[in-house]
This record gives structure tokens, C-alpha cells and sequence, in this order.
């Protein structure tokens, strides 16, 4: 069982690259996140889809874009890249309904923006 | 003020301590609350959920004060293997069923 599976792992980019990450869940999760982490800042929400064929803003939605392409994958596309989205990625999913519920994230994508 | 926040250490502690992270949240509207652990480098994962009773699993004990707004991990007979980050996560129902981390705190668990 995969759980949640992420590609790439690794990529570098330079400025005004674009690209996308993929995020795939084997879960059957009707919920999917898209997550960065960096230095002193946690994990800070970038866009979620509550279900297949909806999308929403998270907390730092700028720069991004997603699509959840079917019940299983949710990628992330950046447009034009920057040295701020220097960061690591996760994609994770859940199952329940609510607040509730474990979050099952990816090995992450490191991502650095030259 | 940050929704969740935590100490982020490091907290040095010797095999066989006990240890106590605290976290608080801004947001009484908080309905669902947990602890995640994170190695370096790697993905977070469920640690436990935290419930307004308190709750126990093995050496780890969480526990929840809605009238102060915080959460508590307490970790019993450290182990070298419990050195990683530990991850407060705080959950509100609605507008996307939304979860907000702690920035998290480090514990290193020494001989």
C-alpha cells in the first residue's frame, strides 16, 4: 500500500521556470492538501481540495495553482517560479469528514528555486 | 499572535527523562487537536489525537485545557528513537475543515 506518493523529490529550478508537482493517494481520500514547510515557519496550507472537483485557497495560495484531477491525484503548478517558493513540499490526504480525521502525508518534494 | 504556538526548543533531555511540551491556540472555535511527530527530513506523521478527556498510549499522554487554550504532550521513559520534532495541530470545522501546525518543537533524547 502506497499511501501517498509525490513526484518529484527533488528539483531545481531557475527563476521564471515553471513546473509541476504531482501527488497521487491509493486511499480512496476524498480530501487532499498541499503543504509547505519551511525554517521557523511550520507547515503552512497552499490550497485543498474538500472533494474531487473542488479547489480552495489556503493560507498562501500566491503563485500557485492546482487541479484535482480525479478522486486519486491533486498536482501543483507553479506558473513562474521564485527563489520565495524555495521550500518543501507535502501533499497529503485525509478520509473524514470535519476537522477530524489522521492526515496521511507524501516523502515530500524539495524544491529550490535558483 | 500566531494561531498555534509552541516552544521550539531543543529540548536536551537524558534517556529515561520525562518531558512535557506545551502548545497553545488563539482560536476557541478549535474543535479537534493532535500531536504529529517529524523526523529530519522526513514527512510528519499521526502521532496521537488529543481528546478532551485526556488520552494515553503508552508512554505518551495528551491532554487538553479548553479553558486556557492549550494542549499538552507529556512523554514518559525517553528513548533515543523519540528525538525528532513534534508537531502541535489544532483543527476547526468549516471553511475547509482547516488545520493549522505549530512550528513545532525539537526534542533530543541523549545517552
Amino acid at each position: 500500500n502506497a499511501g501517498v506518493t509525490q513526484t518529484p523529490k527533488f528539483q531545481v529550478l531557475k527563476t521564471g521556470q515553471s513546473m509541476t508537482l504531482q501527488c497521487a493517494q491509493d486511499m480512496n481520500h476524498n480530501s487532499m492538501y498541499w503543504y509547505r514547510q519551511d525554517p521557523g515557519m511550520g507547515l503552512r496550507l497552499i490550497y485543498y481540495s474538500a472533494s474531487e472537483g473542488t479547489t480552495d485557497k489556503g493560507e498562501v495560495p500566491n503563485g500557485y495553482n492546482v487541479s484535482r484531477l480525479n478522486k486519486r491525484e491533486f498536482s501543483l503548478r507553479l506558473e513562474s517560479a521564485a527563489p520565495s517558493q524555495t521550500s518543501v513540499y507535502f501533499c497529503a490526504s485525509r478520509g473524514a469528514t470535519g476537522a477530524t480525521g489522521e492526515l496521511f502525508f507524501g516523502e515530500g518534494s524539495r524544491l529550490t528555486v535558483l | 499572535r500566531k494561531e498555534v504556538e509552541q516552544d521550539p526548543g531543543p529540548f536536551n533531555v537524558p534517556e529515561g527523562a520525562t518531558v512535557a511540551f506545551n502548545c497553545t491556540y488563539s482560536n476557541s472555535a478549535s474543535q479537534s487537536f493532535f500531536w504529529y511527530r517529524q523526523d529530519c527530513r522526513k514527512e510528519p506523521k499521526l502521532l496521537m489525537s488529543v481528546y478532551s478527556s485526556g488520552n494515553e498510549d503508552g508512554r505518551f499522554t495528551a491532554q487538553l485545557n479548553r479553558a486556557s487554550q492549550y494542549i499538552s504532550l507529556l512523554i514518559r521513559d525517553s528513548k533515543l528513537s523519540d528525538s525528532a520534532t513534534y508537531l502541535c495541530v489544532v483543527g476547526v470545522t468549516g471553511g475547509g475543515n482547516k488545520l493549522t501546525f505549530g512550528t513545532g518543537t525539537q526534542l533530543k533524547v541523549e545517552l
